[in-house]
């Protein structure tokens, strides 16, 4: 079956260093691959998406390159800020008529000043 | 524009109390729901998710139910709500195509006590 694995967290870091979390997937085919991020007390948010190999999915700063030939879909930002601070989800939408997605565990980030 | 409404926000209910949960999507039709568990600091338990009115397919066999009653309506129930049943409850669509994402509803914070 499919799965998403994703780098343990917590990720502490100060404002304005680099961040990268590790998002690596099993799937047949050609799946989509979705970043969300979850604020404490709300539900999740889209923040970026790739729909095919070498794609490059961007938002407020955050990217993540669709990476086929070593199934990752890892997310980076150059400068964190205190209000990045939140739980990421790599998640999978399989191809083939499926309709239901895979989603990682979830990495927290805390963002010190 | 779409939109997903979900409630309550919370809820504290006694064990052995029933439970409903409603979820509505606006702006779209047919779309294809889904309720998914988040227990404290843990991933997201897809329970059940539906491709139209009337059909339900669950995924983990639990004290819990849903039913669709409408097209854009997702319900989640019990008749008896055990204290394992306590965490975060979140509703979520998708238009159908697999590259379209999910959006997710706000969630319900529900407290067995």
């Amino acid at each position: 079956g499919n799965s998403v694995t994703q780098m343990e967290g917590p990720v502490t870091l100060s404002e304005e260093a680099f961040l990268t979390i590790n998002c690596t997937y099993t799937a047949t085919g050609y799946p989509s691959l979705f970043w969300y991020v979850q604020y404490p007390g709300e539900g999740l948010q889209l923040l970026l998406k790739a729909t095919k190999a070498d794609d490059k999915g961007s938002n407020k700063g955050f990217e993540a390159t669709y990476r086929k030939e070593t199934t990752s879909f890892h997310l980076e930002k150059g400068s964190v800020q205190v209000s990045d601070s939140a739980v990421y989800f790599c998640a999978l939408s399989p191809s083939g008529g499926s309709y239901i997605p895979t989603f990682g565990r979830g990495t927290s980030l805390i963002v010190h000043p | 524009s779409q939109t997903i409404h979900q409630w309550p926000a919370t809820l504290v209910q006694p064990v052995g109390s029933p439970l409903s949960l409603e979820c509505t999507v606006e702006g779209t039709s047919n779309p294809n729901l889904y309720w998914y568990r988040q227990a404290a600091g843990r991933g997201l338990q897809l329970l059940f998710y539906s491709v139209g009115i009337g059909q339900i397919s669950s995924e983990v066999p639990q004290n819990l139910s849903a039913s669709r009653p409408q097209d854009r309506q997702f319900i989640l129930s019990s008749k008896k709500l055990l204290l394992s049943d306590s965490g975060f409850y979140l509703c979520a669509w998708s238009g159908g195509p697999y590259n379209y994402g999910y959006t997710f509803g706000s969630g319900t914070r529900l407290t067995v006590v």
